[in-house]
């Protein structure tokens, strides 16, 4: 059953940090890129970060280049997302999804079912 | 970055209605366009990509068409277990969503 499972979800401080993980079964991890997206509570869908097959490259999006780090041990079926200088506007529902392609953007044609990350003092 | 707009942002239908929601893209691109399903507290689900290929076990319902700029996701006949918020998506370049449109029971 193929199957992402996110972790590390919880409520931090303006400025503070926190770091995701999202582990993967069911398919060749190795194979794919994979993504982060977000959805802030009663909004639309934000594509977070995007990492390739093999970690070499990495996207984001202006709204947090410089602050988040994607990254991925192939060895342990496992994506990160390192949150750095977290802000109210980065609270959200946090979801990882697989990417059709291992090189490319792509679709998500797996997600997980998300972690809430929440930014309040 | 391309953004994505779509209308309606609700629509209100019965059980068998056709109902069609459109995309529209602030550039023009082929047909690098997937449509998403979403229900409350639930992960959003692929529904369509390349514009109008449906992902594997999909009902055949629902179909997609465009290119260019303009996009329509549409439900021939709609059932139950479709009210829920859709979205497009763009991966032409790095992705971008439309604000999505919720389907609500009239």
């Amino acid at each position: 059953q193929v199957q992402l499972v996110e972790s590390g979800g919880g409520v931090v401080q303006p400025g503070g940090s926190l770091r995701l993980s999202c582990e993967a079964s069911g398919f060749t991890f190795s194979d794919y890129g994979i993504h982060w997206v977000r959805q802030a509570p009663g909004k639309g869908l934000e594509w977070v970060a995007f990492i390739r097959y093999d970690g070499n490259n990495k996207y984001y999006p202006d709204s947090v280049r410089g602050r988040f780090t994607i990254s991925r041990d192939n060895s342990k079926n496992t994506l990160y997302l390192q949150m750095n200088s977290l802000t109210a506007e980065d609270t959200a529902v946090y979801y990882c999804a697989k990417s059709d392609s291992g090189t490319y953007y792509g679709t998500f044609d797996i997600w997980g079912r998300g972690t809430m990350v929440t930014v309040s003092s | 970055d391309i953004q994505m707009t779509q209308s309606p942002s609700t629509l209100s239908a019965s059980v068998g209605d056709r109902v069609t929601i459109t995309c529209r893209a602030s550039q023009s691109f082929s047909n690098w366009l997937a449509w998403y399903q979403q229900k409350p507290g639930k992960a959003p689900k692929l529904m369509m990509y390349k514009a109008s290929t449906l992902q594997s076990g999909v009902p055949s319902r629902f179909s997609g068409s465009g290119s260019g700029t303009e996009f329509t996701l549409t439900i021939s006949s709609l059932q139950p277990d479709d009210f829920a918020t859709y979205y497009c998506q763009q991966y032409n370049t790095s992705p971008t969503f439309g604000g999505g449109t919720k389907v609500e029971i009239k």
